[in-house]
């Protein structure tokens, strides 16, 4: 199975900070690569797939990146509502594996 | 609107078994695949099962090959997960999942089951 490593687990910005989280995948998986955001008690949300595809809704500040084993979630200018827990997941091969997740909370 | 909608979840002794539904509107279920991805309590995201289009397929994680199976029915717009087995590491929060190329763009709300005695 892919195994998919996020870093770091947990991260403390402020409000207009840029932050990037790094999601790394035991081997090449080629742009298949999702991220999605996750707020306490809701459903997870798709945020971009295919690595740097930003999903219809998801304000323009969400931006993703990478190829092969080595992915980046950049989130320019955070806003209140962004603290939240990020996951990455792996869409190459079965098991569609997903990072153990990061979580974002304000400084 | 897409719509999905997971129910028998439930209190299970270790051993037992339950079978999920998730009931899906707002689309031609028929064309997608599907998935049940699970939440234990506190925890991260595991991807669970996936199911093709016209059932033909499937795809588990380790930790539930031959104790879990997964299942559709086009004609009710219906995905199902078949669990047996039940261990206490099975409790979770179970939800049901569009696949569309191979992201997860629509999911319910879950149903949770728990794995206790």
């Amino acid at each position: 199975d892919i195994q998919m490593t996020q870093s770091p687990s947990s991260l403390s910005a402020s409000v207009g900070d840029r932050v990037t989280i790094t999601c790394r995948a035991s081997q090449s998986i080629s742009s298949y690569l999702n991220w999605y955001q996750q707020k306490p008690g809701k459903v997870p949300n798709l945020l971009i797939s295919a690595a740097s595809s930003l999903q219809s809704g998801v304000p323009s500040r969400f931006s993703g990146s990478g190829s092969g084993t080595d992915f980046t979630l950049t989130i320019t200018s955070l806003q209140p509502e962004d603290f939240a827990t990020y996951y990455c997941q792996q869409s190459s091969s079965t098991p569609y594996t997903f990072g153990q997740g990061t979580k974002l909370d304000i400084k | 609107e897409v719509q999905l909608v997971e129910s028998g979840g439930g209190l299970v002794q270790p051993g037992g078994s339950l079978r999920l539904s998730c009931a899906a509107s707002g689309f031609t279920f028929s064309n997608y695949w599907m998935t049940w991805v699970r939440q234990a309590p506190g925890r991260g995201l595991e991807w669970v099962a996936i199911i093709n289009q016209d059932g033909s397929v499937n795809y588990y994680v380790d930790s539930v090959k031959g104790r879990f199976t997964i299942s559709r029915d086009n004609a009710k717009n219906s995905l199902y997960l078949q669990m047996s087995s039940l261990r206490a590491e099975d409790t979770a929060v179970y939800y049901c999942a569009r696949d569309s190329r191979r992201s997860l763009d629509y999911w319910g709300q879950g149903t949770l089951v728990t794995v206790s005695s």
